[in-house]
């Protein structure tokens, strides 16, 4: 089946930087997902991508979506320690409403 | 809050038993899913529901099934517990004009002893 691979699996940063995580997926996607689940709790909805090369930002994130609809990206400017938590994408799968989650990135931020 | 309700939260069993998660989707919501999440692993899909029918079925165990009742809210049942099943279970629901967005309930944590 459809699966999305997501990289980096862990990412350590100092409050402050800026931090980036890539999701791949070897089909087209007609639309790709973002979640967030903090440390002890569970995944919230980010945002939805559909069309091709869309960006879009919600303050310090931004999400972007390839030309192809075969990747996406997420990246947080300036992390604060209230951006730790796994960041997950999702893509559709063969039924609707059917979603293939990533691995996952793991994001630590160093105070 | 996502609207997405669990029962249990906890959930500390033996091998061999048989246990039972309950899950009741947001009003409105048709489609419900189980996920499973192992110790820093990601969600493992398991099974969707769509208005009280089988839609997609993930990695789903045949020691596992699930159901949803004609007042939408679902149950996973988890037969001959191994050690291994210890993890969290998420339900999650959609329905919305983006059917794709999901909303997660607070999960039930089980632990096989």
């Amino acid at each position: 089946g459809q699966q999305v691979m997501q990289i980096p699996q862990y990412q350590h940063v100092q409050e402050g930087e800026d931090f980036t995580t890539y999701c791949n997926s070897s089909t087209t996607l007609s639309n790709i997902q973002w979640y967030k689940q903090r440390p002890g709790g569970h995944p919230v909805f980010l945002i939805q991508l559909v069309k091709s090369g869309e960006v879009k930002k919600q303050k310090r994130l931004t999400f972007q979506f390839g030309e192809a609809k075969k990747n996406s990206s997420l990246h947080i400017t300036a992390t604060q320690t209230t951006d730790v938590g796994t960041y997950f994408c999702a893509g559709p799968g063969t039924n609707a409403g059917k979603s293939t989650f990533g691995d996952g990135t793991t994001l630590t931020v160093k105070p | 809050d996502s609207g997405v309700t669990q029962t249990p939260k906890h959930l500390i069993t033996a091998t061999g038993q048989r246990v039972t998660l309950r899950c009741s989707p947001r009003s409105g919501d048709l489609s419900v899913y189980w996920y499973q999440q192992s110790l820093d692993q990601g969600l493992q899909f398991l099974i969707q529901y769509y208005n009280g029918e089988e839609r997609a079925k993930g990695n789903i165990l045949e020691r596992f099934s699930a159901q949803q009742f004609p007042d939408l809210h679902s149950e996973l049942n988890l037969s001959s517990l191994e050690l291994g099943d210890s993890a969290l279970y998420f339900c999650a629901s959609s329905g919305g004009t983006n059917y794709n967005e999901q909303f997660f309930g607070p999960g039930t944590r089980l632990t096989v002893l």
